[in-house]
């Protein structure tokens, strides 16, 4: 089946500096999505791409669709105390029939340090 | 907050119980989704049911079933459980279930159920 290899697996940092994580499949996908999960709670959608080579910002996040539809980076300028988490990227599959589904990669737990 | 309600926020029952875990979409979401969450295995696909059919189905277990209803709320029955079942169980709603803009496969998650089996 769909996998997603998702890199780092944890990340510790200090408070101010720069984050990146990526994802890399075998599959094309045709949206790639980012998610943030806290302790406790539902993943939170950050960013959402649909086209190859798509760059988007949400603030102080920027993530992009690679060019083969087989990736896609999540970079976090000017970390701040409350981007501790659980980053998550996931692929979107539109199947036969209209089914869908999401396949995730294992995630990048974010430590910052203040 | 997503708009995506579940209850109950925690579930702590008996191997070899059946429970119910139920789920209400954002308002105007056709579609529902159910994942499963675990230490060792990550968020993991259950089934997708798009205005009262079933869609896909993922790798949910035999002893798993799930339905969505006329109101489009859903519910996941979970029987015979085992201890290897406790995990966090969360819905998912997005707009799409057939072809549309890309936006609407976008899916938004609700706070999840906690399951312990003991």
């Amino acid at each position: 089946g769909q996998q997603l290899n998702q890199s780092p697996q944890s990340m510790f940092i200090q408070e101010g500096e720069d984050v990146s994580m990526n994802c890399t499949s075998s599959s094309i996908f045709n949206t790639w999505l980012w998610y943030k999960q806290e302790p406790g709670e539902g993943p939170v959608l950050l960013i959402a791409l649909y086209k190859a080579g798509e760059l988007t910002s949400n603030g102080r996040l920027t993530a992009q669709f690679g060019i083969t539809r087989k990736d896609s980076f999540l970079n976090i300028s000017a970390s701040i105390p409350s981007d501790v988490g659980i980053y998550f990227c996931a692929g979107h599959l539109g199947l036969r029939g209209g089914a869908q589904k999401l396949v995730f990669g294992q995630g990048t737990r974010l430590t910052i340090n203040p | 907050d997503s708009g995506v309600t579940q209850t109950p926020k925690h579930l702590i029952t008996a191997t070899g119980q059946r429970v119910t875990l139920r789920c209400s979409p954002r308002s105007g979401d056709l579609s529902v989704y159910w994942y499963q969450q675990s230490l060792d295995q990550g968020l993991q696909f259950l089934i997708h049911y798009y205005n009262g059919e079933e869609r896909a189905k993922g790798n949910i277990l035999e002893r798993f079933s799930a339905q969505q209803f006329p109101d489009l709320h859903s519910e996941l029955n979970l029987s015979s459980l085992e201890l290897g079942d406790s995990a966090l169980y969360f819905c998912a709603s997005s707009v799409a279930g057939t072809s549309g803009r890309p936006s609407y496969n976008e899916q938004f998650f609700g706070p999840g159920t906690r399951l312990t089996v003991l």
